[in-house]
C-alpha cells in the first residue's frame, strides 16, 4: 500500500527552530509537497522536493532523501503565525497522466510565547 | 491571476437536501481536484479532473456524489440527499501541466457543509 507517516502534534517556542518528520511508502517517487494549512482555512503550498537535498526557502527549508523516504521540514526563528497545521504529501509514479497526490494527516504545531 | 476560487464559502442544509458547490480553477491549469477534510483529518480525495474528462474518482464517494467540469473550465461537486455524515470542509485545488513542480496543486478556500 501507499503511506505517509508524521508527527500528530508538535510544540515549539517563539524564536526557536522546529523539525517536522514525513517518512513515506509510496510505489515510484515524481515528488513531495510540504503545505501549512491554518485553522479553517485551506492548504497553502510551501515546498516542493523531487532530488535529495535541502532546499531553502527563507525561514523554511525542507529536506529530502529518495533512499530513506524521508523528508523534512525545518522552521526557523518560529513566530506565532507558524501555529499551524503541517501536511506532507507525495506524487507516486503512475502511469498515464493521473497526478493524485497521497497525503498525510498533517501535524498540528503549536507555537508558543 | 485571481487564484482559485470556490462558492459558496458557508452552506448550512437539511438533511436529506441536495447541494451544489462550484469552483473556479487557475485559469492556465488544465487539472481539477476535490477533497473532503475533517477535523484534524488531511484532505480526503474524491475526484480528478484533466480538462473536461473525470480521471478517477475515489471508491469511498458513494452514489449520492458527482461532479462535472463540462468545458473543462469550472467545475462542479454536487451531494444528494445529503447525510450528516457529510458535514466537512470541501476543497477544491488545480494544477498545471508538464510534470515536476507543476504538479503542485493550488487550493481554493474551501466549502464548508453543515448538514442538520
Amino acid at each position: 500500500g501507499q503511506n505517509i507517516d508524521q508527527p500528530t502534534e508538535m510544540t515549539a517556542t517563539e524564536g526557536a527552530i522546529v523539525q517536522i518528520n514525513c517518512t513515506y511508502q509510496t510505489s515510484g517517487f515524481n515528488g513531495l509537497f510540504w503545505y501549512q494549512q491554518h485553522a479553517g482555512e485551506a492548504p497553502t503550498f510551501l515546498s516542493y522536493n523531487v532530488l535529495d537535498g535541502l532546499e531553502e526557502k527563507g525561514r523554511f527549508s525542507s529536506f529530502l532523501s529518495r533512499s530513506k523516504g524521508y523528508s523534512y521540514l525545518l522552521l526557523k526563528e518560529l513566530q506565532m503565525k507558524d501555529s499551524a497545521s503541517y501536511l506532507c504529501a507525495v506524487s507516486p509514479r503512475r502511469a498515464g497522466n493521473n497526478r493524485k497526490l497521497i497525503w498525510g494527516l498533517g501535524t498540528s504545531l503549536a507555537v508558543n510565547p | 491571476d485571481t487564484g482559485v476560487s470556490q462558492n459558496p464559502r458557508h452552506k448550512i442544509t437539511k438533511r436529506g437536501q441536495n447541494v451544489t458547490f462550484r469552483c473556479d480553477p487557475i485559469s492556465e491549469h488544465n487539472r481539477l481536484y476535490w477533497y473532503r477534510q475533517t477535523l484534524g483529518q488531511g484532505p480526503e480525495f474524491l475526484t480528478y479532473f484533466q480538462n473536461e474528462a473525470q480521471l478517477e474518482k475515489s471508491r469511498l464517494l458513494s452514489d449520492r456524489f458527482s461532479a462535472e467540469r463540462p468545458k473543462g473550465s469550472f467545475s462542479t461537486l454536487e451531494i444528494q440527499r445529503t447525510e450528516q455524515g457529510d458535514s466537512a470542509m470541501y476543497l477544491c485545488a488545480s494544477s498545471g501541466v508538464g510534470g515536476g513542480s507543476t504538479d503542485t496543486q493550488y487550493f481554493g478556500p474551501g466549502t464548508r457543509l453543515t448538514v442538520l
